[in-house]
């Protein structure tokens, strides 16, 4: 069926490192994808969207390309600050009704 | 402008007793989705609204949960009988209705189950 696979947490960084959380999804229909972030005691908001192969989301920093080949939608940061400290889903829709399929979130955590 | 809005914020009950969360979209959001949250399941839709029709019910985990949507703006969801598997965080999410577009969550409900 459809899904998304993201890697399990926690990840616990330094503050300035390089940050890749990966997350792959079932490739079935043409479903767009996105990042949500959910900090602490804060609602589910959005990061950052693709809607079609090859494209890139980008937001505050942090980036994710649209692979069809690898069925991946990696999200990457260059240097990561304390305040980044989160939950992080990848999320795929279904083409027909538009509703979110999620990964099972990564917590990341940066020390200062 | 005002975003999406649940109400209660939390809300406690016992074994058995049915409650109703509510949820406001953003005003002329025509698409509505239920979602709940769950330290054992994740992230899990429960039912997909466009205007007041629900098109996608394929998430609610048993007949004990409904849900309707009325003037294509507030809905309703309701849990009878409620067991303490049910305890969860209920999301709410709207959007104009184009499934490319970015869904806008509500704070959720917090419901535990006694």
């Amino acid at each position: 069926g459809d899904s998304v696979t993201q890697m399990e947490g926690p990840v616990t960084l330094s503050e300035e490192a390089f940050l890749t959380i990966n997350c792959t999804y079932t490739a079935t229909g043409y479903p767009s994808l996105f990042w949500y972030v959910q900090y602490p005691g804060e609602g589910l908001q959005l990061l950052l969207k693709a809607t079609k192969a090859d494209d890139k989301g980008s937001n505050k920093g942090f980036e994710a390309t649209y692979r069809k080949e690898t069925t991946s939608f990696h999200l990457e940061k260059g240097s990561v600050q304390v305040s980044d400290s989160a939950v992080y889903f990848c999320a795929r829709t279904l083409s027909n009704t538009g509703k979110l399929i999620f990964g099972q979130g990564t917590t990341l955590q940066v020390k200062p | 402008g005002a975003g999406v809005s649940q109400s209660p914020s939390n809300k406690v009950t016992e074994k058995g007793k049915d409650v109703e969360l509510r949820c406001d979209p953003i005003s002329g959001h025509t698409a509505l989705y239920w979602y709940r949250q769950s330290l054992g399941q994740g992230l899990e839709f429960l039912i997909y609204f466009q205007g007041n029709s629900a098109p996608d019910k394929s998430g609610l985990p048993s007949d004990r949960f409904s849900a309707e949507r009325t003037g294509g703006s507030v809905s309703t969801l309701t849990i009878q009988r409620t067991q303490q598997e049910d305890s969860a965080v209920y999301l709410c999410a709207s959007t104009r209705g184009d499934f490319h577009n970015e869904q806008f969550f509500g704070p959720g409900t917090r419901l535990t189950v006694l």
